[in-house]
């Protein structure tokens, strides 16, 4: 079982250069999560969505924008890099709804570097 | 913003039990999760409590007490392969997960 998958698993970006970030889950799940993991800092959520066709800003959403044209992908991008955007970012889903399945299922994560 | 509060780092010995805490603060609460982290991996779950009391699973317990905003995790038997870093992340009013820095456990033989 996949479960989630990301891609790439590393990227050296130029500045000012735009990138996409992907994320793929096979469990059918509604709901689908970025969050970036920097240094001394808790995971911080970067934009989500509850269901496919939503999508909506979480704690750090700016330079980033997602899409979710169907249940199991969630691209996240960026639109034009500053190496302040240089993170390890997770990819996540969750079945959804009510907090007994809200559970959430990392993907193995994407470190990007911003030069 | 809500805060998360969980000590940074931690040293146990193998064999040895280990008391992870984690506060939180009360308002918006809809549960408290564990993950477990090694490095250059992803989180997985360890533990949900909504609440009060304490869960136990393996050698792994969950502790949570709604009325002081406090949740701790117990390690026992500690293996080596335990070194890692354990997330305790609250759920809020809008079920999104709030994070703590998370706290670093190093096991020494």
């Amino acid at each position: 079982t996949a479960g989630i998958t990301q891609a790439p698993t590393s990227q050296i970006l130029a500045a000012g250069r735009s990138m996409t970030l992907r994320c793929t889950q096979d469990m059918r799940h509604n709901a689908m999560y970025w969050y970036r993991q920097d240094l001394g800092l808790g995971l911080r959520l970067i934009h989500y969505s509850n269901t496919a066709g939503t999508t909506g800003k979480g704690e750090v959403p700016d330079g980033y924008s997602v899409s979710r044209a169907n249940t199991d992908d969630f691209p996240l991008t960026l639109a034009s890099a500053v190496p302040s955007q240089t993170s390890v970012y997770f990819c996540a889903s969750s079945a959804g709804g009510d907090r007994q399945t809200n559970e959430q299922f990392f993907g193995p994560g994407t470190r990007l570097t911003v030069l | 913003g809500q805060n998360i509060d969980q000590p940074t780092e931690m040293t146990a010995t193998e064999g040895a039990i280990v008391q992870i805490n984690c506060t939180y603060q009360t308002s918006g609460f809809n549960g408290l999760f564990w993950y477990q982290q090694h490095a250059g991996e992803a989180p997985t779950f360890l533990s949900y409590n909504v609440l009060d009391g304490l869960e136990e699973k393996g050698r792994f317990s969950s502790f949570l007490s709604r009325s002081k905003g406090y949740s701790y995790l117990l390690l026992k038997e500690l293996q080596m392969k335990d070194s890692a870093s354990y997330l305790c992340a609250q759920l809020d009013s809008n079920y999104q997960l709030i994070w703590g820095a998370g706290t670093k456990l190093i096991i020494k033989p």
